[in-house]
């Protein structure tokens, strides 16, 4: 079974903090995907790799970063976390190539005060 | 430019009613992908069905099956004789085929309620 582990379901952090959010995935697969989930919004893409030290920025990169050095791990940074990036997070990978499903974390909720 | 709507926020049934999703997507493209995501409570997306845009064919999956029809730019989901289990949000998605790295266009989803 593919796997997607995220490494916190819940976090808390301060506003103006820097945070780390982390996705591993045991399945080699080339893409992967960040996302975050709002009531009404449905998922919106942060970021995508389509492989190891690509990136390509998704419909609302501003305010976070990525860094991808490994294969199976992605990581989602909030440089200076604000509090209306309280939300959300789903990490996804998915095989390289058209029309293939993606595969998702259970998502990290988190809340910024 | 790409869009998904599910104009259905919320629904609920009672158990073993028959309900469906609807789903209306734009695209310009004319070759394109379209999948149903389930969430359950626990939150993890699960990837429920593909369909290609060759391929109208409606099909079924035990108490799953989904209508797609290109002149209605409609990927409808409907779960006969609901259960408690498939309480869960439901999202309906596109993608393109013109790329490898073709981005996945999310509707805002709807949330199922099967009540017992």
């Amino acid at each position: 079974d593919v796997k997607v582990t995220q490494s916190s379901r819940y976090l808390v952090k301060r506003t103006g903090e820097k945070v780390f959010l982390e996705c591993v995935q045991d399945m080699d697969h080339e893409n992967m995907f960040w996302y975050r989930q709002d009531p009404g919004l449905g998922l919106r893409l942060i970021y995508f790799s389509y492989d190891v030290k690509m990136k390509e920025k998704g419909d609302i990169p501003e305010g976070y970063s990525v860094s991808r050095e490994k294969k199976e791990r992605f990581s989602l940074i909030l440089e200076s976390a604000s509090t209306n990036q309280t939300s959300m997070y789903l990490c996804a990978s998915r095989v390289a190539g058209l029309g293939y499903e993606q595969y998702f974390g259970p998502g990290t909720r988190l809340t910024v005060t | 430019a790409q869009k998904v709507t599910q104009a259905q926020t919320e629904i609920s049934v009672v158990e073993k009613e028959d309900v469906t999703l609807d789903c209306v997507y734009e695209t310009r493209d004319t070759t394109y992908y379209l999948f149903w995501y389930k969430q359950p409570p626990s939150g993890e997306l699960v990837f429920l069905i593909r369909r290609n845009s060759f391929d109208e064919q409606n099909e079924i999956s035990g108490r799953y099956s989904w209508n797609f029809q290109k002149s209605t730019s409609s990927f409808n989901f409907t779960i006969t004789a609901s259960q408690v289990v498939d309480s869960a949000v439901y999202f309906c998605a596109l993608s393109n085929m013109k790329t490898s790295y073709d981005k996945v266009i999310f509707g805002p989803g709807t949330s199922l309620s099967v009540i017992p």
